[in-house]
């Protein structure tokens, strides 16, 4: 069974504070891993689509970084805003199916 | 741009019955996939069509089932619902042959409660 793992599962940080969670996943067979936001009663919406080894994603406040070789995506917040409270998700493309990790929820409280 | 369009949003199934839930992608998307999120799990992955034909599909009982039509519109349907199938279904649209660089684009999802 392909496991993705998120941590930490929750996380409660002040507005104006930086965080960052951690996605991982099995480093042989890579061919991609996307980034989601998902927050309440919306769709989830794509953050990033990371590819290579190495690769250094940043949309705004928002930035990923990627490795391959070890398993495992960071994502970072830096100051983080109340708008930003909502459930990240990794998905790792295995084949051609997307296994989803099972998110870390933000909440930022004002 | 139209976005990803599901409907119904909400339904309510007798065990036993069986539902049929559409998905319209954006414009010109080609590749359609479907999702349950049931409560404690994330997204499970359910099948992916792509021009009409189902190219991949997860580890799910043959009661659920697919179809794409040739304007990329998808139904997705459960035959003998059972009350664990009661979840948020949700459908992703892309424009790709291939997925690793193409973004997809998620509908609001349609809730089904099976009592």
């Amino acid at each position: 069974i392909l496991n993705v793992e998120q941590s930490p599962q929750s996380l409660h940080v002040q507005e104006g504070d930086s965080t960052n969670f951690t996605c991982s996943f099995p480093s042989s067979n890579f061919y991609a891993l996307h980034w989601y936001r998902w927050e309440t009663a919306k769709s989830p919406e794509a953050l990033f689509v990371m590819t290579l080894n190495g690769d250094e994603k940043k949309k705004g406040r928002i930035s990923a970084t990627l490795n391959t070789k070890e398993g495992y995506s960071y994502l970072y917040i830096k100051g983080s805003q109340p708008e930003d409270s909502a459930t990240y998700l990794c998905a790792f493309l295995y084949g051609q199916n997307f296994v989803f990790g099972p998110g870390t929820r933000l909440s930022v409280l004002p | 741009k139209a976005g990803v369009t599901q409907t119904p949003r909400y339904l309510i199934k007798t065990r036993g019955q069986q539902v049929t839930l559409s998905c319209s992608p954006i414009s010109g998307h080609r590749s359609v996939s479907w999702y349950q999120q049931t409560p404690g799990q994330g997204l499970q992955f359910l099948f992916e069509y792509f021009s009409e034909t189902q190219r991949n599909k997860g580890n799910f009982p043959g009661r659920f089932s697919g179809r794409q039509f040739s304007n990329s519109r998808s139904e997705m349907n459960v035959s003998t619902l059972e009350l664990g199938d009661s979840a948020l279904y949700l459908c992703a649209s892309s424009s790709g042959g291939g997925t690793r660089s193409v973004e997809a684009f998620f509908g609001q999802g349609t809730r089904l409660t099976v009592v």
